[in-house]
């Protein structure tokens, strides 16, 4: 019964390649986000997507392609990967008019080689 | 936009001692502050959270307080234990229940000395 799951849990790969990572919540919930954390554990939002509409794409380059085909769903592609782009990356969904609590999936922890 | 600065980065502190996280948040629209605990390898999950609108709230041995005048609240763990080891982050928002998510503080590795 895993509330937010995200695949896949590990991802190496090399240099130029494109990458995706999935996420799906079965909570409901009307809001998903996709989080970056870095080696020094910062966490920080990528995009937020409200009833598959999105709603905030902070300043991420664009070879990182949200996709979001039902609010169930919120996936992330990845073209021409950077050493740089090694992270683990959280997917999270939140109901609109709660409390904003996020629900974070397990982590996606991506290694460019 | 929010910014969230957190002190201290890391903290090491006895078994059975209390820990103290500080957070300072730059815009004073914001008006939800939860607490969010990362064990080593897991999820970030909530512990505890604090709305504009009460100063202090506490749950077992941990406790939050929030200072709206000068944009600052804090974590206040007591009599902690070797599984509060973790990394903590503070975070706001400006719009509670929004699709704005969270800004993180950059998180405070807590660590529990036996």
């Amino acid at each position: 019964d895993t509330a937010v799951s995200q695949t896949p849990k590990y991802l190496v790969t090399q240099m130029g390649n494109d990458k995706s990572i999935k996420c799906e919540q079965n909570l409901g919930h009307d809001t998903m986000y996709w989080y970056k954390q870095d080696s020094k554990k910062f966490l920080k939002i990528m995009f937020s997507y409200n009833n598959k509409e999105l709603i905030i794409n902070e300043t991420v380059p664009n070879r990182f392609s949200p996709k979001s085909p039902d609010k169930a769903h919120l996936n992330l592609h990845i073209n021409s990967l950077e050493l740089g782009d090694s992270a683990v990356y959280f997917c999270a969904s939140s109901q609109q008019g709660t409390t904003g609590e996020l629900f974070f999936g397990e982590g996606s922890r991506l290694t460019v080689l | 936009g929010e910014n969230v600065e957190q002190h201290p980065s890391t903290l090491s502190v006895q078994e059975g001692d209390s820990a103290v996280i500080k957070c300072t948040y730059s815009d004073s629209a914001s008006n939800y502050f939860p607490w969010y605990k990362q064990e080593l390898g897991k999820r970030p999950q909530l512990i505890i959270d604090i709305r504009s609108n009460v100063g202090e709230k506490k749950d077992q041995r941990i406790a939050v307080t929030l200072n709206k005048t000068a944009k600052h609240f804090s974590l206040h763990i007591t009599e902690t234990q070797p599984e509060d080891s973790a990394v903590y982050f503070c975070a706001a928002t400006l719009r509670e229940g929004g699709a704005d998510g969270l800004t993180f503080g950059k998180g405070t590795h807590l660590i529990i000395q036996p």
